[in-house]
């Protein structure tokens, strides 16, 4: 199985700050790679897909760029709303599609 | 709109059965692979189960040969029938539709809870 890597697992930050999460494959999964938010009591939302492409409706303040075995996540003005805990989740080829770890994000 | 609405958890015993249920509406169902994915009390995502089109089915070593995915498209149903349940098996369980890249909707979720 694909193993990822996501860190950090948590994040303190300021409203309007930038934030960037990464997460490492174990092997090349070019593009395959999709980023989750998740807010408490709350199923996961694709927020990015095929590492770079914001989903329809997300704020363009999220964005996502890298291939083969590194990628990050960013949001460029962290908001209040933003809190919430990040997953990036591999695709490629075969099952099981595996998520990092999880980064929760609070405001400091 | 689309709608994902899982039902069936709760407490069952250790070594016990319980069967979820996912019904889904406002897309073709029979058009689309279909996942559980579960989520442990404060713990990440971990898939649990996957079916395609054509009814093949997938699953992680944690639980094969004690879980089995089915679908009946003529209800628009997911189904995930698990046997021989454990305390691990404690979680809220989701159905997500495979989008063409990833989960784009999800369940709101039913909690199953092992234990004796």
């Amino acid at each position: 199985d694909i193993q990822m890597t996501q860190s950090p697992s948590s994040l303190s930050a300021s409203v309007g700050d930038r934030v960037t999460i990464t997460c490492q494959a174990s092997q090349d999964i070019s593009n395959y790679l999709n980023w989750y938010q998740q807010k408490p009591g709350k199923a996961p939302k694709l927020l990015i897909y095929d590492a770079s492409n914001l989903e329809t409706g997300v704020p363009s303040r999220f964005s996502g760029s890298g291939s083969g075995t590194d990628f990050t996540f960013t949001i460029s003005s962290l908001q209040p709303e933003d809190i919430a805990t990040y997953y990036c989740q591999q695709y490629d080829n075969l099952l099981p599609y595996t998520f990092g770890q999880g980064t929760k994000l609070e405001i400091k | 709109e689309v709608q994902l609405v899982e039902s069936g958890g709760g407490l069952v015993q250790p070594g016990g059965s319980l069967r979820l249920s996912c019904a889904a509406s406002g897309f073709t169902f029979s058009s689309y692979d279909m996942h559980w994915v579960r989520q442990a009390t404060g713990k990440g995502l971990e898939w649990v189960s996957a079916i395609g089109t054509a009814g093949d089915t997938y699953y992680p070593g944690s639980v094969k040969g004690r879980f089995t995915i089915s679908r009946e498209n003529a209800k628009n149903s997911l189904y995930l029938q698990m046997n021989s349940l454990r305390a691990g098996d404690t979680a809220v369980y989701y159905c997500a539709r495979q989008g063409y890249s990833g989960y784009d909707y999800w369940g709101q979720g039913t909690l199953v809870t092992v234990s004796s």
